[in-house]
């Protein structure tokens, strides 16, 4: 049981560019979603997801897209990475959404763009 | 809109002191908070509260919650080095998918 997985754990990009970050849970999680962390900012929610084909925004979803086609995978896609979106990446997963039952978070993934 | 203020944002203390950590919120229709602790790596879960569970003890780590006066405080007794770390408060709303994460404290326990 590997629990939440995300890579690459470091990624360096330049203005422009686009990319994908994987996320997989093993644990048959109905919910999934995506947070970042900034310095002094705590973690603020991007996209989640409460089942396949489902997908619904978060506090600061700009600049980012989210598909979920099956319920192991969350890829998180940056579409024209811009200096702003320098962050860590926590990716996180549970049963039941909406009743703030423990959420798994995955190792995270260190951006910065250039 | 959903909102949780944590206090203070760091504190030191010296091994064997008793820290209290404090997380004031606003939720539309509360349904539970939850204390993470976050090192240098992923947020690890510690407690969830809800209106049917106020109080949470594990080990030196105890938690409450007053939903009349909408806060929680984290306790840790005899702090050691290794409690060193973020702790973050979230709440989630019922009929909501979202949590609400406040800052976070951190807190430095030095020998």
């Amino acid at each position: 049981n590997a629990g939440v997985t995300q890579t690459p754990k470091f990624q360096v990009l330049k203005t422009g560019q686009s990319m994908t970050l994987q996320c997989a849970q093993d644990m048959n999680h109905e919910y999934m979603s995506w947070y970042r962390q900034d310095p002094g900012m705590g973690l603020r929610l991007i996209h989640y997801s409460v089942g396949a084909g489902i997908t619904d925004q978060g506090e600061v979803p700009n600049g980012y897209n989210v598909s979920r086609s099956t319920t192991e995978d969350f890829p998180l896609r940056l579409l024209s990475a811009a200096p702003s979106q320098t962050s860590v990446y926590f990716c996180a997963s549970s049963f039941f959404p909406g009743t703030g039952n423990e959420q798994y978070f995955g190792p995270g993934t260190r951006l910065t763009v250039t | 809109e959903d909102k949780v203020v944590q206090s203070p944002l760091s504190l030191v203390v010296h091994e064997g002191d008793t820290v209290t950590l404090n997380c004031s919120y606003e939720v539309t229709n509360f349904r539970s908070l939850l204390w993470y602790k976050q090192e240098k790596k992923a947020p690890t879960f510690l407690f969830m509260l809800t209106s049917s569970g106020i109080e949470k003890k594990s080990g030196r780590l105890s938690s409450i919650l007053d939903k009349k006066e909408l806060f929680s405080i984290l306790n840790i007794t005899a702090t050691q080095t290794g409690d060193s770390a973020v702790y973050l408060c979230a709440v989630a709303g019922a009929g909501s998918y979202q949590l609400t994460f406040g800052k976070g404290t951190k807190l430095s326990v030095i020998p």
